[in-house]
């Protein structure tokens, strides 16, 4: 079936470090969504990307999504302990009527 | 304000007892989601509906129920057929079809004993 996939799992890092997670699609997607959540919180949308190569900034969050629409990556430049939480993408699965999570990348930032 | 509320934020139950967890949204939207996290791990889609009195079954549906008699309320019955109801239950909704970022509730935390 369809799969979105994610690396790493966990990542450690000192703060001032940047950060880097992956997002791989087995199929095309027509968008795909990123969604931070803080130990013991709940998911929050952070941004949607839908054009091929389309790149995105919030503050020194980046977003990048492939030319071929199948993968995306969240880059974080200079992490802070705020940044602290699990990072999940997401897109639509082919009939587009439900959103197909990946496993999320566990980020920890030491002060 | 407008939103996602779900209660209770921890609920305790006996093995063999169902439960009910509520879910309740004023962002006028049409679709709604449930999802099960356990420690550590993803999001997994238990039941979804895009409108109202019409729901689908998602990845791990066996041992509950749902039902969507009004567009701002999902309720989730968690039933003693569910072998493993132990987790951390999340409600969400959006816009028609999954295009739409998902908004999500606060959780409501289950222990099962």
């Amino acid at each position: 079936g369809q799969q979105v996939m994610q690396i790493p799992q966990y990542q450690h890092v000192q703060e001032g470090e940047d950060f880097t997670t992956y997002c791989n699609s087995s199929t095309t997607l027509s968008n795909i969504q990123w969604y931070k959540q803080r130990p013991g919180g709940h998911p929050v949308f952070l941004i949607q990307l839908v054009k091929s190569g389309e790149v995105k900034k919030q503050k020194r969050l980046t977003f990048q999504f492939g030319e071929a629409k199948k993968n995306s990556s969240l880059h974080i430049t200079a992490t802070q302990t705020t940044d602290v939480g699990t990072y999940f993408c997401a897109g639509p699965n082919t009939g587009g009527f439900k959103t197909i999570f990946g496993a999320g990348t566990r980020l920890f930032v030491k002060a | 304000d407008g939103g996602i509320t779900q209660s209770p934020k921890y609920l305790f139950r006996k093995e063999g007892q169902n439960v009910t967890l509520s879910c309740e949204q004023n962002l006028n939207h049409d679709a709604m989601y449930w999802y099960r996290q356990d420690p550590g791990q993803g999001l997994r889609l238990i039941y979804y509906s895009q409108i109202v009195n019409d729901f689908q079954k998602g990845d791990i549906a066996e041992g509950y129920s749902v039902s969507r008699e009004k567009k701002e309320s999902f309720p989730l019955t968690v039933t003693s057929a569910q072998k493993n109801p132990t987790a951390f239950y999340l409600c969400a909704s959006s816009m028609w079809l999954a295009d739409y970022e998902q908004y999500f509730g606060p959780g409501t935390r289950l222990t099962v004993t």
